[in-house]
C-alpha cells in the first residue's frame, strides 16, 4: 500500500523558535495533502489542506501565519510552526491522497510528529 | 453539516470477548465510510472501509456494514486479542465536504485484558 513518512518523529524546542515538519509520499504522487493536529486522547482536527503548487486552504480558527504550509512538489509538504509556544505542543499528523487513482476519498496517513515546546 | 458520532470509551474487554463499537453518521449525498486504528504513539492506519450501502468492510477479523437506512457503520469483532488494544476512529469522506475532506469521530479507546 501507499506509504507516507513524516520527519522528525519527535521534536523538542524552546519557546519562540520555529519548527519544520516534513510529510512525504514515498511511492506515489500526492497533489493534495492534509495536516491534522491531535490533542491527548482527542480526535484529529483538520488544520489545512495542502495543494501542490498553490496556497494551502486553512480551516476556520487556524492561524495562517502561525502554521506555514508549503507543498512544493508532488511528494513533499511541509508544516512550519513559527514562534512556537507551549500551547502548540501536540501530535501533528499528515495524510496524502494518491493522485493517480480514482479513489479521491481515501487518504494515507503518516506516523505523526510529536512536538513539545518548552 | 456532515458529522460522525461514535460511542464513548474507554471500552474494556477480556480476551476473546465480542466487540462492538457503534458509529452513526450524518451526511448529504453518499459518503464513503472508514474505520481507522491508532496504536499508542503512532499515526492512523486504515482498518477497513465501505463505499456504498450494504457493503461490508472487513480486515483482521474486524467487520463493519454500511447501513444507509440507519446511517450506521458499527465495528465488530468476534474475539478480541490483547494486541487489539488501541483507539478506533470512525470516519466519513464525501464529495460535498469540500473536496473530499475526511471527518472523524471522537475515537473510542479499547483496552483488552489477558
Amino acid at each position: 500500500g501507499a506509504v507516507v513518512s513524516q520527519h522528525p518523529s519527535r521534536v523538542i524546542c524552546k519557546s519562540g523558535t520555529s519548527v519544520k515538519i516534513e510529510c512525504r509520499s514515498l511511492d506515489f504522487q500526492a497533489t493534495t495533502m492534509f495536516w491534522y493536529r491531535q490533542f491527548p486522547k482527542k480526535s484529529l482536527m483538520l488544520m489545512a489542506t495542502s495543494n501542490e503548487g498553490s496556497k494551502a486552504t486553512y480551516e476556520q480558527g487556524v492561524e495562517k501565519d502561525k502554521f506555514l504550509i508549503n507543498h512544493a512538489s508532488l511528494t513533499l509538504s511541509t508544516l512550519t510552526v513559527t514562534s512556537a509556544h507551549p500551547e502548540d505542543s501536540s501530535f501533528y499528523i499528515c495524510s496524502a491522497r494518491d493522485s493517480r487513482t480514482g479513489q479521491q476519498n481515501e487518504q494515507f496517513f503518516g506516523p505523526g510528529t510529536r512536538l513539545t515546546v518548552l | 453539516g456532515n458529522s460522525v458520532t461514535q460511542m464513548e470509551g474507554p471500552v474494556t474487554l477480556s480476551e476473546e470477548a465480542f466487540l462492538t463499537i457503534n458509529c452513526t453518521y450524518t451526511a448529504t449525498g453518499y459518503p464513503s465510510l472508514f474505520w481507522y486504528v491508532q496504536y499508542p504513539g503512532e499515526g492512523l492506519q486504515l482498518l477497513l472501509k465501505a463505499t456504498k450501502a450494504d457493503d461490508k468492510g472487513s480486515n483482521k477479523g474486524f467487520e463493519a456494514t454500511y447501513r444507509k437506512e440507519t446511517t450506521s457503520f458499527h465495528l465488530e469483532k468476534g474475539s478480541v486479542q490483547v494486541s487489539d488494544s488501541a483507539v478506533y476512529f470512525c470516519a466519513l469522506s464525501a464529495p460535498n465536504t469540500g473536496g473530499f475532506k475526511t471527518i472523524f469521530g471522537a475515537g473510542t479507546r479499547l483496552f483488552v485484558k489477558a
